[in-house]
């Protein structure tokens, strides 16, 4: 089945240093979603991403969908201590199938 | 804002014993999940629901899981009889467009399912 990988697992990041996670799958993706969860609580969606080699940014966070649409990222500039939690990527092996989330990178912040 | 809806919040049960979690979706939403969280661990699909029947199923939905939309606006999770490895949040989720196309997918705040 397929498989959605996510590096680092765990991040510690001073505040105001960047982010970035990566998303990796072993077959080739229709879409991809990226999704936060904060401790505790529940996934929210931010963003999908359609198009090879498509860029989205929210803010401070950017997005982008590799051209072989194999990889996906998420970068944070500047993170803030209100960025802790786990990103999970969310990907549907083909359209119409449903997601297969990722393992997440989980993301701290020293203020 | 509209949100989906979870009872109960946290369900302590006896191994063996039938377990019913409650979700009520975003109203005008035509598909329904449900997922399940083992603690620090990663999100997994359980099943998804559309048009009052299963539309897809993961391994880990056994013959001891069953779903249901018993009226128009709740739709539960029964697990019928309770194992250990049970143990987890269970998260609902709804879309308005299938979630592998473009619909993005909408949580619930989780029923916590602790099997003693």
């Amino acid at each position: 089945g397929q498989q959605v990988m996510q590096i680092p697992q765990y991040q510690h990041v001073q505040e105001g240093e960047d982010f970035t996670t990566y998303c990796n799958s072993s077959t080739t993706l229709s879409n991809i979603q990226w999704y936060k969860q904060r401790p505790g609580g529940h996934p929210v969606f931010l963003i999908q991403l359609v198009k090879s080699g498509e860029v989205k940014k929210q803010k401070r966070l950017t997005f982008q969908f590799g051209e072989a649409k194999k990889n996906s990222s998420l970068h944070i500039t500047a993170t803030q201590t209100t960025d802790v939690g786990t990103y999970f990527c969310a990907a549907a092996p083909n359209y119409g199938q449903n997601f297969v989330f990722g393992p997440g990178t989980r993301l701290s912040v020293l203020p | 804002e509209p949100e989906v809806t979870q009872t109960p919040s946290h369900q302590v049960t006896q191994m063996g014993q039938e377990v019913i979690l409650r979700c009520v979706p975003i109203s005008n939403h035509l598909y329904f999940y449900w997922y399940r969280q083992i603690l620090g661990q990663k999100v997994e699909f359980l099943v998804s629901f559309y048009n009052n029947e299963i539309s897809e199923k993961s391994e880990i939905f056994d013959d001891q899981f069953s779903v249901e939309r018993p009226d128009g606006s709740n739709f539960t999770l029964k697990i019928r009889s309770t194992k250990l490895e049970d143990s987890a949040m269970y998260f609902c989720a709804s879309s308005e467009r299938l979630a592998g196309t473009t619909g993005e997918l909408f949580f619930g705040e989780g029923s916590r399912l602790t099997v003693l």
